[in-house]
């Protein structure tokens, strides 16, 4: 089973829609997870860090499900700039170097 | 404060022809990462420095060296260039603190090796 796994999508949602991502992850260890954009061909960009069950942060809102090992990303009043991929990454503490899978690709439409 | 830097941003190589990457963070951050990204693909982790004096394989390190300068810089370094080793070279730091491991990105270099 691969550790992280990411519709890949695309996503294709009209403007002021409200999506959302799953992600699920294997290793149970993971205590910490945390979600990336990344625009084509640029650096992944961090976008949000999740502890405990979730986070919220304006239009943008995880939920952590530990028991079912899966988190989730909601966009809502998507916009044409939240028109990227999505990373999800989950962190361990016995280990440094983080897992990034392909993430999922979210097109926004005017 | 300039986070993560890379230089050169773009670089074209001849099979064989060595070139060194170079990586600097100003967020006094303990740990970096070397990662490349092929096209359509998630990021591989070539090595990483958990900290000053320190450095470990990641998932892809034949072909590569690195060099932990000092706090602030880390360089990669490809002895013999190939074509296979044509992709986009991400570093990153990270203040490492159990699992609070953020990780921030520098824009990339972009290697194509002919």
């Amino acid at each position: 089973r691969k550790e992280v796994e990411q519709d890949p999508g695309p996503f294709n949602v009209p403007e002021g829609a409200t999506v959302a991502f799953n992600c699920t992850y294997s290793n149970s260890a993971s205590q910490s997870f945390f979600w990336y954009r990344q625009d084509c061909r640029k650096e992944p960009k961090l976008l949000m860090s999740v502890y405990s069950s979730g986070n919220e942060d304006g239009r943008f809102t995880a939920q952590l499900n530990r028991a079912s090992q899966y988190i989730s990303l909601l966009i809502r009043d998507s916009k044409l700039s939240d028109s990227a991929t999505y990373l999800c990454v989950p962190s361990d503490t016995g280990r440094r170097a983080l897992t990034f899978g392909s993430g999922t690709r979210l097109q926004v439409q005017p | 404060n300039a986070g993560v830097t890379q230089t050169p941003k773009f670089q074209v190589l001849k099979t064989g022809q060595s070139m060194t990457l170079q990586c600097a963070q100003d967020m006094n951050h303990n740990s970096m990462y070397w990662y490349r990204q092929d096209p359509g693909m998630g990021l591989r982790l070539i090595y990483y420095s958990a900290s000053e004096g320190t450095t470990d394989k990641g998932e892809v390190p034949n072909g590569y060296n690195v060099s932990r300068l000092n706090k602030r810089e880390f360089s990669l370094r490809l002895e013999s260039a190939a074509p296979s080793q044509t992709s986009v070279y991400f570093c990153a730091s990270s203040l490492w603190m159990g699992a609070y491991n953020e990780q921030f990105f520098g824009p990339g270099t972009r290697l194509t090796v002919l």
